[in-house]
């Protein structure tokens, strides 16, 4: 099974300045179709996932600009320009390319 | 728009049954593949389940496998998940989620719209 690991497990974040979570897998992500699939999802307390980035890059419909994604291989990051009280939660990322099953990383705690 | 409601959870005894049900609207449902995803309190995502588009294709966890059976009726565009032999180590609550397989069983894990998710709670 692939592992996910995530860092840092929790990140204390300053309004309006950026934000960076990172994401190794135990194997390459590449796909034999070529396509690398690593989502990122965000989910507030109470509240179910929310996906946020697909394939590595790829920012949902209604996603802030100020989300990004990003890597390759094993290595990948979701980068947030400039935190907003709303981003505060829990991020996941998740490889979908080796499967089953599709694993998850621990999530990381965004706070202020 | 996507909708995924989630219905049937509960308290159940240690080693009693629980069935969940996942009832969509707003796509093509009998086209889609429904994956089951827990969280235990306080706990990350754990992937359960999975049921392709026709029922063809089921894959379970590890922990799970022997004990759950996903099932889809697409008359009724509901997903179940029938849990037996159920541990203290199955509390959590639990998702569906959809994923789409365009040839039909090499998913793409879209993981795009999620239920609210249901609580099961296993304890005496």
């Amino acid at each position: 099974d692939v592992v996910m690991t995530q860092s840092p497990p929790s990140l204390a974040v300053t309004l309006g300045q950026p934000a960076s979570i990172s994401c190794t897998s135990s194997q390459s992500l590449v796909h034999t179709d070529g396509y690398t699939y690593v989502n990122w999802f965000h989910q507030r307390p109470g509240q179910s996932p929310r996906r946020l980035i697909y394939k590595v890059s790829k920012r949902d419909s209604g996603v802030p600009d100020r989300f990004s994604g990003s890597g390759s291989g094993t290595n990948f990051t979701l980068r947030i320009t400039r935190v907003e009280a709303e981003d505060v939660g829990f991020y996941y990322c998740m490889q979908g390319s080796h499967w089953p099953p599709w694993t998850f990383g621990q999530g990381t705690r965004v706070e202020f | 728009q996507v909708q995924l409601a989630q219905s049937g959870g509960g308290v159940v005894q240690p080693g009693g049954s629980l069935t969940l049900s996942c009832a969509a609207s707003g796509f093509t449902f009998k086209n889609y593949a429904i994956h089951w995803v827990r969280q235990a309190p306080g706990k990350g995502l754990e992937w359960v389940a999975i049921i392709s588009y026709d029922e063809a294709i089921k894959y379970y966890s590890d922990d799970v496998k022997g004990r759950f059976t996903i099932s889809k009726d697409n008359s009724k565009n509901t997903v179940y998940l029938q849990m037996n032999s159920l541990r203290a180590d199955d509390t959590g609550v639990y998702y569906c989620v959809r994923d789409w397989a365009p040839g039909g069983y090499d998913f793409l894990s879209w993981f795009d719209f999620w239920g609210q998710g249901t609580l099961v709670t296993v304890s005496s």
